[in-house]
């Protein structure tokens, strides 16, 4: 089992749509978590954090499920500006992250 | 604040040829990352670093070397270039797991 574990996607949806991505994790001692986006040819850069009681941001909403050991994230009202791919990120041991392999998300006029 | 910077941008060598990959950060991180990126694929971790004068190993640190001098910078040297590592190389910096990393701008190399 993959350490981070995404959908690779690609999401296809039109703007003004909601999206929902997943993520699980294997590592039950894992302490920090994040989403970062990445767009084409450029480096990936901190969506936003993710917080055991979930946190909002604009919107974008973030969840983490410890007990599942899954975290989501959600946008809302989508953009053409949102597409990118979008990295779940786990720390998995003392100050190491660990990548997953990306969603893609393409919002279409 | 520069944050984290790469340089080259680009860069094309021969099979055989070294070079050294710079990154440098202003942020007094202690802790500093290489990872590669093939084309539609995940980051994968080279090699690391908690602190001036510590390194250590990645999940594919075959080919590659680094040194850590100063808290600011962290070079990545490739010796004998193979087309395998062909990919986008990119540095990282942290001041604790919590906070997540910055990433530089990237180093895009093709060996031929």
């Amino acid at each position: 089992r993959k350490e981070v574990e995404q959908d690779p996607g690609p999401f296809n949806v039109p703007e003004g749509a909601t999206v929902a991505f997943n993520c699980t994790y294997s590592n039950s001692a894992s302490q920090s978590f994040f989403w970062y986006r990445q767009d084409c040819r450029k480096e990936p850069k901190l969506l936003m954090s993710v917080y055991s009681s979930g946190n909002e941001d604009g919107r974008f909403t973030a969840q983490l499920n410890r007990a599942s050991q899954y975290i989501s994230l959600l946008i809302r009202d989508s953009k053409l500006s949102d597409s990118a791919t979008y990295l779940c990120v786990v720390n998995n041991a003392g100050n190491m992250l660990t990548f997953g392999g990306g969603t893609r998300l393409m919002v279409k006029p | 604040n520069a944050g984290v910077t790469q340089t080259p941008k680009f860069r094309i060598l021969k099979i055989g040829q070294s070079m050294t990959l710079q990154c440098a950060q202003d942020m007094n991180h202690n802790y500093m990352y290489w990872y590669r990126q093939d084309p539609g694929m995940g980051l994968k971790l080279i090699y690391y670093s908690v602190g001036a004068g510590i390194t250590d190993k990645g999940e594919v640190p075959n080919g590659y070397n680094v040194s850590r001098s100063t808290t600011e910078d962290f070079p990545l040297r490739l010796e004998l270039a193979a087309p395998s590592q062909t990919s986008v190389y990119f540095c990282a910096s942290s001041s604790g797991v919590g906070d997540g990393y910055t990433f530089g701008s990237g180093t895009r190399l093709t060996v031929v």
